[in-house]
């Protein structure tokens, strides 16, 4: 009963290191995203995909690159991370024909950039 | 593009008291707005959505109303308890054909008083 698993949940980096932040879904649904929240400004999309081997931008994909091998694997990279990368970031998926809404998030990542 | 605003930031309320948290958004085009809540340490989770052909949903303690012309909607809960603390979140939705992305308000802190 996982559901959709991030991994790590806590992280501090130095300005100008590079990660990746892992999703995982067991639900076989098409549909990844990966949000970042920030206090006061709720949920800004920053990548989707539709299904493995097909990824798009959201709104804030700047810094920041995904790939979609597997169904069940939506990792997020960033690449000399700065600091205006602080904050938490949360997977989400869901299935194909279900309504835009119903999505199944993870528990978060919270990203820190020293 | 599609913009929503969300009032009050944080709500502070007695224990059986009601609680209404208002949204706004800009694109006429949305036709779908869900509402989430997000407990401490957790990912947001739909609680209950309407489209833009119905003007009221219930599901129990918890309604949602929408005025397309004035392009706002609420979110009401009745007869609060302590376990609805959390921070909810609206969100529009434009339709699949003109992109069918999520657009999130900036979150409610709700508190419940016992």
């Amino acid at each position: 009963n996982a559901g959709v698993t991030q991994t790590p949940k806590f992280r501090i980096l130095k300005i100008g290191q590079s990660m990746t932040l892992q999703c995982t879904q067991d639900m076989n649904h098409n549909y990844m995203y990966w949000y970042r929240q920030d206090p006061g400004m709720g949920l800004k999309l920053i990548y989707y995909s539709v299904g493995a081997g097909i990824t798009d931008k959201g709104e804030v994909p700047n810094g920041y690159n995904v790939s979609r091998s597997t169904t069940e694997d939506f990792p997020l990279r960033l690449e000399l991370a700065a600091p205006s990368q602080t904050s938490v970031y949360f997977c989400a998926s869901r299935i194909q024909g279900a309504t835009a809404g119903e999505l199944f998030f993870g528990e978060g990542s919270r990203l820190t950039v020293l | 593009g599609e913009n929503v605003e969300q009032h009050p930031s944080t709500l502070s309320v007695q224990e059986g008291d009601s609680a209404v948290i208002k949204c706004t958004y800009s694109d006429s085009a949305s036709n779908y707005f869900p509402w989430y809540k997000q407990e401490l340490g957790k990912g947001p989770q739909l609680i209950i959505d309407i489209r833009s052909n119905v003007g009221e949903k219930k599901d129990q303690r918890i309604a949602v109303t929408l005025n397309k012309t004035a392009k706002h909607f609420s979110l009401h809960i009745t007869e609060t308890q302590p376990e609805d603390s959390a921070v909810y979140f609206c969100a529009a939705s434009t339709p699949r054909n003109q992109g069918g992305k999520l657009i999130f308000g900036q979150g409610t802190e709700l508190s419940v008083k016992p």
